[in-house]
């Protein structure tokens, strides 16, 4: 039962351009929502997250939109650069409602942006 | 700010061993958590204490796998008799659950290979 949906394995795009990383979810009780960059043989690191009182966060090059009545999320990077070339992770949580805060992550995009 | 510090990097045990992983938190995080990261997916938790306590291990297999966290900092995770299907990348995070931001810090893992 996968909670966290992402249903492209992969996404390549060109340098400069926009990168659209898209997951759904399928819990409602998620009420934040974290992405991750993970390189190989290192531990996912934390991109930007939103909770379910915004629609819209920024932060530099990357957005992350969230449309809760479609249950779903995605991340624009503009613009896009060889060194985005890693495996995005969807993670989300239940966290402001207090249940718990453990995520539940997707199986990762391979984003690979072309020179 | 030192980082999630996790060893070994790497394993290789043979099935029906015996491993044990060790993680240290960054300093000051009541939180920390142990996921398993199987190969093409997400990282899954298994455990998840706060402080020295068991907020949640549903997904733990209790009957091979167990964890400890002793004075609420280090922690370990043992398994045996290790299967097969236990080659993943164990990883450990810790959080603070203060402020406004709930992201996660990850060590950059262990690799365990059991063949």
């Amino acid at each position: 039962d996968q909670q966290v949906k992402q249903n492209s394995p992969s996404l390549s795009v060109q340098e400069g351009r926009i990168s659209i990383l898209n997951c759904d979810y399928t819990n409602s009780m998620f009420d934040y929502f974290l992405w991750y960059k993970k390189y190989p043989a290192e531990g996912p690191t934390f991109l930007i997250s939103i909770s379910s009182i915004k629609d819209k966060n920024e932060d530099g090059r990357f957005t992350v939109f969230l449309n809760k009545s479609a249950k779903h999320l995605s991340l624009h990077i503009v613009p896009s650069q060889p060194g985005d070339s890693a495996v995005y992770f969807c993670a989300a949580s239940a966290i402001l409602t207090g249940a718990n805060s453990k995520l539940t992550f997707g199986k990762g995009i391979t984003l690979s942006v072309r020179p | 700010e030192a980082g999630v510090a996790q060893s070994p990097r790497y394993k290789i045990i043979e099935k029906r061993q015996s491993v044990a992983f060790w993680c240290n938190p960054i300093s000051g995080h009541a939180t920390l958590y142990w996921y398993q990261q199987i190969l093409g997916q997400g990282p899954k938790l298994l455990i998840q204490f706060q402080n020295n306590g068991v907020v949640d291990d549903s997904q733990l297999p209790k009957d091979r796998f167990s964890a400890e966290r002793l004075k609420g900092v280090d922690s370990t995770l043992k398994i045996q008799p290790a299967k097969l299907e236990d080659s993943a990348v164990y990883l450990c995070a810790s959080s603070s659950q203060t402020g406004t931001t709930y992201e996660q810090y990850f060590g950059p893992g262990t690799r365990l290979t059991v063949t």
